[in-house]
């Protein structure tokens, strides 16, 4: 069975410029994650969706990130303009709802110049 | 002061010596999570306790829910367990993340 996929692997941009991940989680998990995280750091909470319901978004700057999970499967991150400091490991994680267990895709690393 | 604690924050070992990170939490938890993360960016889970010790391999962990602390021990250390290992509590229906130890074992 395929794990969380995570697209694309790498990303390099200017900044001002718009980017967007995409992550499919494994098949049946009802909870996505999407995670930052900083070199030398663990990873950060962003945004998790409950199907496609996002039940908690506290930690997303909605100023410049955005999400979405319309058919509550796959999922769409996006940063829209980019900053330098939004370089970074963007990580997706899924689980079965309910389940502590989380799953997490290779992340997207993020280069903004 | 951060809700998780690992200790040390880099560690190099020679292959065959044995290694202990340690993670201390100060927030209530109804699990502990032990990941590891390699160059690359995946991270695998290692273990889930609430409690006592479990044991995978050369892989153990404790945990003492009144000390609020965590250990993860390799035994017999080899190159490939090189990598970030990081420790998460399961609080309030969300995982809180360590910094990560990254450990290095040389041949």
């Amino acid at each position: 069975e395929a794990g969380v996929v995570q697209s694309p692997r790498y990303k390099i941009i200017e900044k001002k410029q718009p980017v967007a991940f995409w992550c499919n989680p494994i098949s049946g998990h009802n909870t996505l994650y999407w995670y930052l995280q900083n070199l030398g750091q663990g990873p950060e909470l962003l945004i998790r969706y409950e199907n496609e319901e996002a039940v908690d978004d506290s930690q997303l700057p909605k100023d410049r990130f955005s999400a979405e999970r319309l058919k509550g499967v796959d999922s769409t991150l996006k940063i829209q303009p980019a900053e330098l400091g939004d370089s970074a490991v963007y990580l997706c994680a899924s689980s079965v709802q309910g389940s502590i267990e989380q799953f997490f895709g290779p992340g997207t690393r993020l280069t903004v110049l | 002061k951060n809700e998780v604690e690992q200790s040390p924050q880099n560690l190099t070992a020679q292959e065959g010596e044995f290694i202990t990170i340690n993670c201390s939490y100060s927030v209530g938890i109804s699990a502990l999570h032990w990941l590891q993360q390699h160059p690359g960016g995946g991270i695998v889970s290692l273990f889930m306790l609430s409690s006592g010790k479990k044991k995978h391999g050369r892989l153990i962990a404790t945990i003492n829910i009144q000390e609020k602390h965590s250990s993860l021990h390799i035994t017999a250390s080899h190159p490939r367990d090189s990598a970030v290992y990081i420790c998460a509590a399961w609080s309030g229906g969300n995982l809180i993340f360590g910094k990560g130890t990254k450990l290095s074992v040389k041949p």
